[in-house]
C-alpha cells in the first residue's frame, strides 16, 4: 500500500479563521513533507518531519504551523493566512530522508483563502 | 547550484503517437538521483522512476521508457503509443547527496488527443 491520504480535499477559509490540515500514511515511514504548490508551478518545499522531529523549515511564515503527533500523522495548522496563501497543499512521505527514497504523495488540498 | 530544466512547456500529439519527454539536469555532486513525477488534473505526484548516478542502464516499463545519459546531464523520458490517460504534467526532479529537497523542474504539460 503506496497510499498517503491528506483531509479535506477542499478548503475555503477567510483569513482570520484558523484551520488544519490532515496527512496520514501507514507505509511505516519516518520522513513525512509538506509543500506548496501554486498553478501551473511545481511543488516547494515547506517542512521535513524526519522521525517525528521538524528537521527542515523553508523559512515558512509562521502563520503555517506544523505538527508531528506521531510517525503515522502529520498536520498543517493555519491561521490568519492571506489570499496569496492559495495554492495546492501537498503531502509526502518516504520510507527516510536518505537521498534515495522516493517520495509519496497525497493527492492534495486545494485550499483558497478569502 | 543545482537546476532541473524541462524545456517543453507544453505538448500536444495525438493518440497512440510516441512522445519524448525532455529533462536536463545540472549539479557539481558526483552522487545523486534523478526522478520522474505525473501529475494528472486530480493534483497527486505520482512517482514513476528513480535513477542514480551511477546507472546509466536505461529503463522501460510498459509503454514508459526513460533514457539517462550522463554525457549530456540528460534523462529523458518516452511514452510509446499515448493514451488519452497520459494527460498529465510530468515533472523531472533532482536530489543530491548533502539536500533534504527535491528540486523539480516546471513541468511538461502533456496533452493526448483522441
Amino acid at each position: 500500500d503506496t497510499e498517503v491520504t491528506q483531509t479535506p480535499k477542499h478548503l475555503v477559509m477567510g483569513m482570520t479563521n484558523k484551520k488544519s490540515l490532515k496527512c496520514e500514511q501507514h507505509m511505516g515511514h519516518r520522513a513525512m513533507y509538506w509543500y506548496k504548490q501554486k498553478a501551473k508551478k511545481p511543488p516547494e518545499l515547506m517542512f521535513v518531519y524526519s522521525y517525528e522531529k521538524l528537521s527542515i523549515n523553508e523559512s515558512v511564515p509562521s502563520r503555517f504551523s506544523p505538527e508531528c503527533p506521531n510517525s503515522s500523522l502529520l498536520n498543517l495548522h493555519l491561521h490568519a493566512l492571506q489570499p496569496e496563501d492559495s495554492a495546492l497543499y501537498l503531502c509526502a512521505s518516504s520510507q527516510d530522508t536518505g537521498l534515495s527514497y522516493e517520495q509519496y504523495f497525497g493527492p492534495g488540498t486545494r485550499l483558497t483563502v478569502t | 547550484a543545482q537546476k532541473v530544466t524541462q524545456a517543453q512547456t507544453e505538448i500536444s500529439v495525438v493518440e497512440k503517437e510516441d512522445v519524448t519527454l525532455d529533462c536536463v539536469y545540472e549539479t557539481r555532486d558526483t552522487t545523486y538521483y534523478l526522478f520522474w513525477y505525473k501529475q494528472p488534473p486530480s493534483g497527486e505526484l505520482v512517482f514513476l522512476i528513480r535513477r542514480n548516478s551511477f546507472d546509466e542502464q536505461n529503463e522501460i516499463s510498459g509503454r514508459y521508457s526513460w533514457n539517462f545519459q550522463k554525457s549530456t546531464s540528460s534523462f529523458n523520458f518516452t511514452i510509446t503509443a499515448s493514451q488519452v490517460v497520459d494527460s498529465a504534467v510530468y515533472f523531472c526532479a533532482l536530489r543530491v547527496n548533502r539536500d533534504d529537497k527535491i528540486i523539480f523542474g516546471k513541468g511538461t504539460r502533456l496533452h493526448i488527443l483522441p
